[in-house]
């Protein structure tokens, strides 16, 4: 089944203690990207990936960090968690870029951070 | 990136066709229009998009109006499990093609 994996779903960690959200798809898809939720302000985009090694800053990229190293996964990275970072994250994929391409989402990962 | 202006909610009942309406008056002529829609504790899952013609899929319709300034999700047969959040997206040429910039949507109500 075509899908995009997420783990963990919900996570309540402490300020500064480093965390990372795992993605992976498995459907070779190029490009790849993280965006949060919060309410009253929609999906914001976080970091995105093009292709395998190639990685951009979102809109809201502070406090974050990301890598590529394979084409599956695109794990998100929180150095020093932070309450403003209680967040749900999603992770999406797409075949690749480009403005008419489906994007298929992550169920989700909610974090806490206190 | 050109906005879009949706209801905050609607509400059908159960087997009958709803129509989503969007506004975005001020699409370019390269824009795509896009549909996603969030189940309550989901990710948004993509629903159907097009260009400037009709475009059908098994789970809905889209009509796009002849000047692209507004569009129209349709269920055929809404069901309990429609009820979500439906966000109109436009996607635009360039860098950032893929970004998806998510307003805060229709809430649909199905109701028996």
């Amino acid at each position: 089944e075509a899908q995009v994996t997420q783990n963990p779903r919900y996570l309540i960690t402490v300020t500064g203690k480093k965390l990372t959200v795992t993605c992976s798809q498995n459907m070779n898809h190029e490009y790849m990207s993280w965006y949060r939720q919060d309410p009253g302000l929609g999906l914001r985009q976080i970091y995105y990936s093009m292709n395998v090694e190639v990685t951009d800053k979102g809109d809201v990229p502070e406090g974050y960090k990301v890598s590529r190293k394979e084409k599956r996964n695109f794990p998100l990275i929180l150095e020093s968690p932070s309450p403003n970072q209680t967040s749900l994250y999603f992770c999406a994929s797409s075949y690749r870029q480009g403005y008419g391409q489906p994007q298929h989402f992550g169920d989700g990962t909610r974090l806490s951070i206190l | 990136d050109a906005k879009t202006t949706q209801p905050n909610s609607m509400e059908s009942n159960e087997e009958e066709p709803v129509h989503l309406p969007c506004n975005h008056s001020t699409i370019s002529g390269t824009d795509y229009i896009h549909w996603y829609r969030q189940l309550p504790s989901q990710g948004p899952e993509y629903v159907i998009h097009g260009l400037t013609s009709n475009v059908n899929n098994r789970m809905a319709s889209l009509a796009i109006a002849e000047d692209r300034k507004s569009s129209t999700l349709i269920l055929h047969r809404a069901t309990l499990r429609d009820a979500a959040v439906y966000y109109c997206i436009l996607s635009s040429r360039g860098g950032t093609a893929s970004k998806l910039t998510f307003g805060t949507g229709t809430r649909l109500q199905v109701t028996l």
